[in-house]
């Protein structure tokens, strides 16, 4: 069965300093994989995805993500944080053992101090 | 462009009562899919619909049900409600029959709570 492992429960970072958010995925099939964002009372905004494509994926808001097969992993960075950036990611799975579902990592929460 | 839309927003029950929440989905999208997301949880994909059918369904019980209307919106039913179903439950719409997640919206959500 598909699986997401995010690492991270909390990162704190400071404004103008890189984001490292940690991700691992199990899939038996050529996986799809996505990070959303999730601010509060907002609904779910896609950052990025990787679909057997170019493996070094750039998402919107600067944000980029490199799919390592070797590794199980699909990690997402930022060279430079923003306030704006403090929010939930969700790191994300799909393939066609899961068909039309996604299935959701269990979020990292990301703080930017000034 | 409205977007994915829900409603209401929030809602309090109480145990063993019956819940109906309601999604309408981004203009021109022909599938909706609806996820738990319980607290500090990932979401957690409940059911979807096309054509008026439910098409595919994840490991939750019976007493969610849902229905999807000839103008694509979809209502979620809940029924002998449990605490464990206190969630945010979201309503993702999606175009060309869902073929495609990376064309997921999802709407603000429906917190419920049940006491």
């Amino acid at each position: 069965a598909q699986s997401v492992t995010q690492l991270d429960s909390h990162v704190s970072v400071s404004e103008g300093t890189p984001v490292l958010l940690r991700c691992n995925y199990s899939s038996s099939y050529s996986p799809s994989l996505f990070w959303y964002v999730q601010h509060p009372n907002k609904g779910l905004q896609l950052l990025l995805k990787y679909t057997s494509a170019a493996t070094l994926v750039k998402g919107i808001n600067g944000f980029e993500a490199e799919f390592k097969k070797s590794e199980t992993s699909f990690h997402l960075t930022k060279p430079s944080a923003h306030m704006s950036d403090a929010a939930e990611y969700f790191c994300v799975v799909s393939d066609r053992q899961a068909g039309t579902a996604l299935i959701f990592g269990k979020g990292t929460t990301l703080s930017v101090s000034s | 462009d409205a977007g994915v839309t829900q409603s209401p927003t929030h809602l309090i029950k109480t145990r063993g009562q019956q819940v109906t929440l309601r999604c309408s989905p981004k203009s021109g999208h022909d599938t909706v899919s609806w996820y738990q997301q319980a607290l500090g949880q990932g979401p957690q994909f409940i059911f979807q619909y096309y054509e008026e059918e439910e098409r595919q369904r994840g490991n939750f019980p019976d007493r969610f049900s849902g229905h999807q209307f000839p103008n694509y919106s979809s209502e979620l039913n809940v029924n002998a409600l449990l605490l464990g179903d206190s969630a945010l439950y979201l309503c993702a719409s999606s175009p060309d029959r869902g073929r495609r997640n990376e064309k997921l919206f999802f709407g603000s959500g429906t917190q419920l709570s049940v006491l």
